[in-house]
Parts: C-alpha cells; sequence; structure tokens
C-alpha cells in the first residue's frame, strides 16, 4: 500500500516558469489537501478538496491553483513561480466522518525559485 | 478567520524531563489532532480528541483537550531522544488547519 505518493520529490525552478506538482493516493479518501512549510514555520493549507469535483482556497492560495482529477490525484499547478514559493509542499488525503478522521501525507517536494 | 497558536516555538529539553506543548485556537472547535514531524521527514497523526474535556495516553504521552473546546496540550514524561522532532496541533473544524508548532530538541 502506497498511501500518499507525491512527484517530483525536487525540483528547481527559474522564475517565471511553471509546473504541476502531482499526489495520488490510494486510500479511497474524499478529501485531499496541499500544504506549503517554510523553513521553521508550520503547515499552511493552500488548497482543499473536500470530494471529488470539489476545490476550495485554504490559508494561501495566491499563485496557486488545483485540479482534482479524480478522486485519487490532486495537483497543484504554478503558473508563473516565485522565489517565495520556494517552500516544501507536501499533498495529504483524508476520509470525512467520525471516529478518525487523521490525515496521510506524502513523503514531500522540495522547490526551489531562483 | 482560523487561528490555532501553539507555544512554546522551540523546547531545548535533557533526556528524562517532561515537555509539554500548548495549542489555542480564537475559536471553538470540533475537534482538534496532534501529529508529530521529524527533522526531514512529513508529519505523522498521533491523536484525535472530540469531546470536551477528554483526556487520552499513549505511552508517555498524554493529550488533553479543554473543557471549553478552545485549547488542547500534549505532555511527555520522561522524553527520550526518539521525542525530537516538531509537534502540531490540527482544527478539524472545517478544513485542516495546523498550528505553528513546538520544536522539541532533546539532548542525551
Amino acid at each position: 500500500n502506497a498511501g500518499v505518493t507525491q512527484t517530483p520529490k525536487f525540483q528547481v525552478l527559474k522564475t517565471g516558469q511553471s509546473m504541476t506538482l502531482q499526489c495520488a493516493q490510494d486510500m479511497n479518501h474524499n478529501s485531499m489537501y496541499w500544504y506549503r512549510q517554510d523553513p521553521g514555520m508550520g503547515l499552511r493549507l493552500i488548497y482543499y478538496s473536500a470530494s471529488e469535483g470539489t476545490t476550495d482556497k485554504g490559508e494561501v492560495p495566491n499563485g496557486y491553483n488545483v485540479s482534482r482529477l479524480n478522486k485519487r490525484e490532486f495537483s497543484l499547478r504554478l503558473e508563473s513561480a516565485a522565489p517565495s514559493q520556494t517552500s516544501v509542499y507536501f499533498c495529504a488525503s483524508s476520509e470525512a466522518g467520525l471516529p478518525s478522521t487523521e490525515a496521510f501525507f506524502g513523503q514531500g517536494t522540495r522547490l526551489t525559485v531562483v | 478567520g482560523q487561528q490555532v497558536m501553539q507555544i512554546p516555538q522551540y523546547q531545548h529539553v535533557q533526556e528524562g524531563e517532561d515537555f509539554t506543548t500548548y495549542c489555542n485556537s480564537s475559536t471553538t472547535l470540533s475537534n482538534i489532532q496532534w501529529y508529530k514531524q521529524r527533522p526531514g521527514g512529513h508529519p505523522v497523526f498521533l491523536i484525535q480528541l472530540v469531546k470536551s474535556g477528554e483526556v487520552k495516553k499513549q505511552k508517555r504521552l498524554t493529550f488533553q483537550f479543554g473543557e471549553a473546546k478552545k485549547n488542547s496540550s500534549l505532555h511527555i514524561t520522561a522524553t527520550q531522544t526518539t521525542d525530537v522532532g516538531t509537534y502540531f496541533c490540527a482544527d478539524n473544524t472545517d478544513k485542516l488547519i495546523f498550528g505553528t508548532g513546538t520544536r522539541l530538541q532533546v539532548f542525551p
């Protein structure tokens, strides 16, 4: 069971370039999330998707777009990368409803924008 | 908007000492989760608290949810070097919003 898989693991972009971060989960979860984590800081929610076909903004959505391609996949796109988007990006998924809605995280994508 | 603050930001302890991190919300939480992130790793779920005043234990870790459901704490008894990492609380009321985290360093 792979859990949550993110690609790529590392990426260097030049300012103004675009790229898409891929995320896939094999746990049949409805909810998926994209976070960014800057050095010494917590995880900030960029976008999330409560179910297939729906997406919603999180705390820091500016400069990003997302696509919930199907139940398994949730991609994050940077249309015109900026140095301020240098960060570690984590994708996560969870199942809605109690008793436990624990989120499972991917290994992260370390993105540097120069 | 949702805001979840954690204190302290950093904590250095000698192995064997106790450690506590506190999580405070400006709004009432429906439930709260705790995660641990090892250096260079990804967050890993520890526990979820749902009920007012709830206390849960996992070996040396004790988690508490406040009576008003606006705060929570994680207490580690007799820390070990394996406890090193950053501990996050997360508000799961609407969407999963993480606290600012407490980084724990344990010196042998």
